[in-house]
């Protein structure tokens, strides 16, 4: 079945403890990304890979590290995480294309707490 | 700048009516426009996206959408509503040259029996 999955589905943890979310699809997506959604704001993208070893900043990456190691991996790092980091995360890969058409596939969630 | 919004946080309707989810977007380009379903702890299910073969698109559940060029629009409507459809809804938005997709701030749905 194809999906995006990440782990874990909830954490609750306290400030400065350092923490990784992973995040793997099987679909052989180039284009990965990270996203926070928090009430009426919708999702915000914290960052993104195009491919292996190519990474960028989106709207919100302060806090925030992602690596790609690989093509279906994309955790995301908060090195020391502050309580304004409590939040839904989301990750989602597409393909890339000439075509703009290409949907985002979504995980399930993680929900951070940070206390 | 390009932005995408979406009136109304909050949308209720009765089981049966009309559902009406707005979404305008702000660039001079058409873009490629999305909508995304998501049901309580779930996430995100694409609802139907707009390819530029017709300007009404027909997704999943009985939803549809008309792109409108004229009013940067592309909002989201169902017949008749039922239960199941109460959940969140996003509207995104993909630029044209971009990859990113860029969201409204959603609209929640409630049906009431």
């Amino acid at each position: 079945e194809a999906q995006v999955t990440q782990n874990p589905r909830y954490l609750i943890t306290v400030t400065g403890k350092k923490l990784t979310v992973t995040c793997s699809q099987n679909m052989n997506h180039e284009y990965m990304s990270w996203y926070r959604q928090d009430p009426g704001l919708g999702l915000r993208q914290i960052y993104y890979s195009m491919n292996v070893e190519v990474t960028d900043k989106g709207d919100v990456p302060e806090g925030y590290k992602v690596s790609r190691k690989e093509k279906r991996n994309f955790p995301l790092i908060l090195e020391s995480p502050s309580p304004n980091q409590t939040s839904l995360y989301f990750c989602a890969s597409s393909l890339i294309g000439t075509s703009g058409y290409n949907e985002q596939f979504f995980g399930p969630g993680t929900r951070l707490t940070v206390l | 700048a390009q932005s995408v919004t979406q009136l109304g946080s909050h949308v209720s309707v009765s089981e049966g009516a009309l559902v009406l989810l707005r979404c305008n977007y702000s660039s001079s380009v058409p873009p490629y426009l999305f909508w995304y379903v998501q049901y309580p702890n779930q996430g995100l299910q694409l609802l139907l996206k707009y390819t530029s073969a017709a300007t009404l698109v027909k997704g999943i559940n009985g939803f549809e959408a008309e792109f409108k060029k004229s009013e940067t629009s592309f909002h989201l409507t169902k017949p008749s509503a039922h239960m199941s459809d109460a959940a969140e809804y996003f509207c995104a938005v993909r630029f044209q040259g971009a990859q990113k997709l860029v969201f409204g701030q959603g609209t929640r749905l409630t049906i009431n029996p």
